[in-house]
């Protein structure tokens, strides 16, 4: 079946704009996780969804950044008026949830903020 | 809080040689273990995952993984590398209860294979 899927793969955009990162999870999967990849900090956790609600949020770094998902399946990470450590790798994972912790990764969304 | 500490950021081996990359786990609680694989411009695949059924476990690709609770690691081997391991490894650990199975990353180990 089809995997996770994210969009767009590349976004570049200047600094101080607002982009939106989205995250198609395999279709049942109810838990939802954001992570981002970057060389000085590697592989950090963002936000977890379960269902619609975010229950950990922990993760995200600043008020600039924020999260929703809608129907229990599709998400979009928001960052606002991005600076340039924002640069990244955005990863999606999605797992069947309530008592699975096996996550199944998707592409990816490499952030460029110039 | 758990942290995953994974000993040498690059191992390079020979073709056909042992692969072995190091991870060294902090857990207040019993945790979960996982070895991811990432590809060059790929997401993460899972390798393998310890969930304590067994503390010998067993992935894909031949790799597998040996659960040594006195020592607080989770070694990830193959006995004979092959040209299509070269990528990059990440250890991860989550700990058990609730519904919420973040994880906790190592900071990778980029494998090479030498021809």
């Amino acid at each position: 079946g089809a995997g996770v899927s994210q969009s767009p793969s590349n976004k570049v955009t200047e600094k101080g704009k607002d982009v939106e990162l989205r995250c198609d999870p395999i279709s049942g999967h109810t838990a939802l996780y954001w992570y981002r990849q970057s060389l000085g900090q590697g592989l950090e956790f963002l936000i977890y969804f379960q269902g619609n609600s975010a229950p950990d949020k922990s993760g995200l770094p600043s008020d600039r950044f924020s999260a929703e998902r809608t129907g229990g399946s599709v998400s979009t990470l928001t960052i606002q008026r991005t600076q340039q450590e924002d640069s990244a790798v955005y990863l999606c994972a999605s797992s069947l949830g309530r008592g699975s912790n096996e996550q199944y990764f998707g592409p990816g969304t490499r952030l460029t903020v110039t | 809080a758990q942290s995953v500490t994974q000993l040498g950021s690059h191992v390079s081996v020979s073709e056909g040689a042992l692969v072995l990359l190091r991870c060294n786990y902090s857990s207040s609680v019993p945790p979960y273990l996982f070895w991811y694989v990432q590809y060059p411009n790929q997401g993460l695949q899972l390798l393998l995952k310890y969930t304590s059924a067994a503390t010998l476990v067993k992935g894909i690709n031949g790799f597998e993984a040996e659960f040594k609770k006195s020592e607080t690691s989770f070694h990830l081997t193959k006995p004979s590398a092959h040209m299509s391991d070269a990528a990059e490894y990440f250890c991860a650990v989550s700990v058990r209860g609730g519904s919420n199975y973040k994880l906790t990353f190592g900071k990778g180990t980029l494998l090479t294979v030498n021809p």
